[in-house]
């Protein structure tokens, strides 16, 4: 069965240290995989998607297929990262998102 | 200029009520979304509508009924409210292929006495 895993539900770090939120994924079609942010008090939008190849607000994300990951990375966390993120996946023949649990990541001063 | 509006935003109710929960879109989408977040804060798909036509609907407990009279909106009405039923319930809405963003809407906190 399509699944999601995201092994961290928490990950703490200080302001300026490296980011990596870990997403890993079983499907066996060809993946679309996204993530996902809600910020306190904020609607979930949009992060960024595999197929743009993106890099926002200096998160990057590269889709590992050997490894089944996609992982999210930014080399110098800030405080306004501080939010809960949300690893996605886009089935092939529809148009439903299969979200993991959920890693709250906080970046203190 | 809100583009994925719900009402109302907290809901408090008694178990074993019926209760309704609206979405709208603004956005000129043809697929709309139900998702149920529960206590963990875990994410998962109840149904999508396109052009007001069933499209998923996730084992869910048929007290679970959604509603689209058109395609801006998607409303979510739910028999005999149980106390697992309590969550925060969001819409989204997309253009409609697998490849495309998902806007969601500010959430429905529900909560079942």
């Amino acid at each position: 069965a399509q699944r999601v895993t995201q092994p961290e539900k928490l990950l703490s770090v200080f302001k300026g240290a490296p980011v990596e939120l870990k997403c890993n994924y079983s499907y066996s079609g060809s993946p679309e995989l996204f993530w996902y942010v809600q910020y306190s008090r904020q609607r979930l939008q949009l992060l960024l998607r595999h197929i743009s190849r993106e890099s926002i607000k200096g998160f990057t994300a590269d889709l590992n297929k050997g490894e089944t990951s996609f992982h999210l990375k930014k080399p110098f966390a800030q405080e306004e990262d501080s939010a809960m993120y949300y690893c996605a996946l886009s089935e092939n023949n529809t148009d439903k998102l299969i979200f993991g649990t959920g890693t709250r990541l906080q970046v203190f001063p | 200029d809100t583009a994925v509006s719900q009402t109302p935003k907290y809901l408090v109710t008694q178990m074993g009520n019926d209760k309704s929960i609206k979405c709208e879109q603004n956005l000129g989408h043809d697929t709309m979304y139900w998702y149920k977040q529960d206590s963990k804060k875990f994410l998962k798909i109840m149904f999508s509508y396109n052009n007001k036509e069933l499209i998923i609907n996730e084992t869910v407990p048929n007290r679970f009924s959604p509603k689209s009279p058109d395609k801006a909106h998607l409303n979510l009405h739910i028999n005999s409210l149980e106390l697992g039923d309590s969550a925060v319930y969001f819409c989204a809405s997309s253009q409609g292929t697998r490849y495309n963003e998902q806007f969601f809407g500010p959430g429905t906190r529900l909560t079942v006495l």
